[in-house]
């Protein structure tokens, strides 16, 4: 089963508008890392936030992290539609290198 | 610097062919992941190669599933026979010595008729 769960599912908004999605997990991690792909490409690596860490930003990206509940937010800030795309959360966890893939969130942002 | 490259983009097969995907890694990395993904399950995990060497292929679905990486910069997943539950995404991605961030691949979209 995964890890990782985004939600929701399905997130449909307006260019210039904010778009936040969530990531819950099960386990104790070592980091929390956000990709991003577009419809018919492979992921993309968007930003990385250690157990250790709480928040992170890079560009319009902001990333939480909340251990004790187990989740984390990936907040996009003045949304363009170059980023309708399908996010994903992974998790690495104890000594395992190999992440953990939630679902997904489909982003559409409408021009 | 080139991404992570695989071939084919596209493969459609008849039931029973054999079909191999190709995948070569970012020059440096020393970890090679196969994924598979479909709208029913997702992303999931096929094999891991770490320095060139299977680590886990649990995800392996069957005996039908065989990846090998003869060296550093070359990878292939193979599927003997094919079926048409097989039909979906490849990728391939590789990391660095750090093991954390994944560089995917474009991905080969397998489709068994």
């Amino acid at each position: 089963s995964q890890q990782g769960e985004e939600d929701p599912q399905a997130l449909s908004i307006q260019e210039g508008e904010n778009a936040t999605m969530n990531c819950s997990y099960k386990t104790s991690i070592n980091n929390l890392q956000w990709y991003r792909q577009n419809s018919g490409r492979g992921l993309v690596h968007l930003i990385l936030i250690r157990s250790n860490e709480r928040e992170k930003h890079s560009g319009r990206l902001r990333v939480t992290l909340d251990t004790s509940k187990k989740s984390s937010s990936l907040l996009i800030t003045a949304s363009r539609a170059a980023d309708t795309a399908s996010y994903f959360c992974a998790t690495q966890s104890g000594g395992s290198y190999i992440p953990t893939f939630g679902r997904g969130t489909s982003l559409i942002v409408h021009p | 610097d080139a991404g992570v490259i695989q071939s084919p983009r596209h493969e459609v097969t008849e039931m029973g062919q054999e079909v191999t995907l190709r995948c070569k890694p970012i020059s440096g990395h020393n970890s090679l992941f196969w994924y598979r993904q479909t709208m029913m399950r997702g992303l999931e995990l096929l094999i891991y190669f770490n320095n060139n060497v299977p680590i886990d292929d649990s995800g392996m679905p069957e005996d039908r599933f065989s990846a090998k990486m003869p060296n550093a910069s070359f990878s292939t997943l193979k599927i003997q026979p094919s079926e048409p539950r097989d039909s979906a995404v490849y990728f391939c991605a590789s990391s660095s010595r750090d093991r954390e961030t994944q560089y995917f691949g474009p991905g080969t979209r397998l489709l068994v008729l």
